[in-house]
């Protein structure tokens, strides 16, 4: 059974617009989210992290929102560049020793 | 400050054989784990330590053992190798305790097994 579900494989936008990135866990456990970014031959870098005690949390061009109530979160990037154009993966981990769980990645493409 | 090494960065075995996947980390980290991507799977974990001597198993640790015997180390070896271990491995670390924190990967090991 899959806690943290990504559903859309891919996103395109143009450069400039925003991209919004969704994810949605099942877990009410989890009190800490995590997005990280993949560039292809690479490890995953972190890029920003929420805490479920909080709605938003902002970083330059990266915001990610957070809904407990509704078991979602999203990573909102604006303005899109061409180098933002990877794998996001979302993750999860209840507590302050718990594994990270990730979701399946979604493929964004920032068109020029 | 290297961050998290893994070595080799690729590599081919047969069935059958045996290899151990290095990972070294120079944060003194606590807490290291191993991930494996497939597509349109994300990261599954294979097996993770929360500190020197101590391992626990991850969602998919079947064909895997680790050990722990310092904090900079955590080898992942392959027992008997089989196609369906082809994949992309990627360790990780980060401290432990600390709420949310962020956990830094290596550059990842891409196995094939034919």
């Amino acid at each position: 059974d899959q806690q943290v579900k990504q559903n859309s494989p891919s996103l395109s936008v143009q450069e400039g617009r925003i991209s919004i990135l969704n994810c949605d866990y099942t877990n009410s456990m989890f009190d800490y989210f995590l997005w990280y970014k993949k560039y292809p031959a690479e490890g995953p870098t972190f890029l920003i992290s929420i805490s479920s005690i909080k709605d938003k949390n902002e970083d330059g061009r990266f915001t990610v929102f957070l809904n407990k109530s509704a078991k979602h979160l999203s990573l909102h990037i604006v303005p899109s560049q061409p180098g933002d154009s990877a794998v996001y993966f979302c993750a999860a981990s209840t507590g302050a020793n718990s594994k990270l769980t990730f979701g399946k990645g979604i493929t964004l493409s920032v068109r020029p | 400050n290297a961050g998290v090494t893994q070595t080799p960065k690729f590599q081919v075995l047969k069935t059958g054989q045996s290899m151990t996947l290095q990972c070294a980390q120079d944060m003194n980290h606590e807490y290291m784990s191993w991930y494996r991507q497939d597509p349109g799977m994300g990261l599954r974990l294979i097996h993770y330590s929360v500190g020197a001597g101590i391992t626990d198993q991850g969602e998919v640790p079947n064909g895997y053992n680790v050990s722990r015997s310092t904090t900079e180390d955590f080898p992942l070896r392959l027992l008997s190798a089989a196609p369906s271990q082809t994949s992309v491995y990627f360790c990780a670390s980060r401290y432990r305790g600390v709420k949310g924190t962020e956990a830094f990967f290596g550059q990842g090991t891409r196995l094939t097994v034919v």
